[in-house]
């Protein structure tokens, strides 16, 4: 069973360069959401995406754009790198609007490191 | 808004010792609670959770209870493996709302 996949897992970046990480999961999930985890911070979440076809701002959405390409994928984007953005990349999946559970599902992370 | 503080580590022990990670939390009305681990290099897994005040979470040994009247949900396991060391991180969602507000994570190394 797959889970959660993210690409890449590594990824060095010059400062202004851009790129995108991409997510899918396989579990037929509806909520899915990107979290940075940055060392003594914990992890916070940067966008998240109740269901296909709308995307909200987490705690630090400054410098990220997200998409829901379809229920599988959810994609992040840094247009403009900055170091700032030296974090490592997680992202998870959820179903929607069940308080009983609320267990996000994560990837294995991205590192990605701006010089 | 919503938060969660937990104990600042590192922390380290030996094998068989007893484990206590405390976690207090913030918020309306009435959340469920969760501890999360991340064993090296990898994403984070739910260890336990509890969804109502006094409930009892427990999985491979640890346990952790939903106290209202403090607001506290600590993490304990009676004895430690080497296979424990990870991160682990508390964190909480509230009702009708599937987010979660995650602690920043208190790292534990077991040694032999």
């Amino acid at each position: 069973n797959a889970g959660v996949t993210q690409t890449p897992k590594f990824q060095v970046l010059k400062t202004g360069q851009s790129m995108t990480l991409q997510c899918a999961q396989d579990m037929n999930h509806n909520s899915m959401y990107w979290y940075r985890q940055d060392p003594g911070m914990g992890l916070r979440l940067i966008y998240y995406s109740a269901s296909e076809g709308t995307t909200d701002k987490g705690e630090v959405p400054n410098g990220y754009n997200v998409s829901r390409l379809n229920k599988r994928e959810f994609s992040l984007r840094l247009e403009s790198a900055a170091p700032s953005q030296t974090s490592v990349y997680f992202c998870a999946s959820s179903e929607k609007g069940n308080r009983d559970t609320g267990e996000l599902f994560f990837g294995e992370g991205s590192r990605l490191t701006v010089l | 808004g919503n938060s969660v503080t937990q104990m600042e580590g590192p922390v380290t022990l030996s094998e068989e010792a007893f484990l206590t990670i405390n976690c207090t939390y913030t918020a309306t009305g009435y959340p469920s609670l969760f501890w999360y681990v991340q064993y090296p290099g990898e994403g984070l897994q739910l260890l336990l959770k509890a969804t109502k005040a006094d409930d009892k979470g427990s999985n491979k040994g640890f346990e952790a209870t939903y106290r209202k009247e403090t607001t506290s949900f600590h993490l304990e396991k009676g004895s430690v493996q080497v296979s424990d060391s990870a991160v682990y991180f508390c964190a909480l969602s509230r009702a009708n709302d599937y987010k979660l507000s995650f602690g920043a994570g208190t790292t534990v190394t077991v040694r032999a």
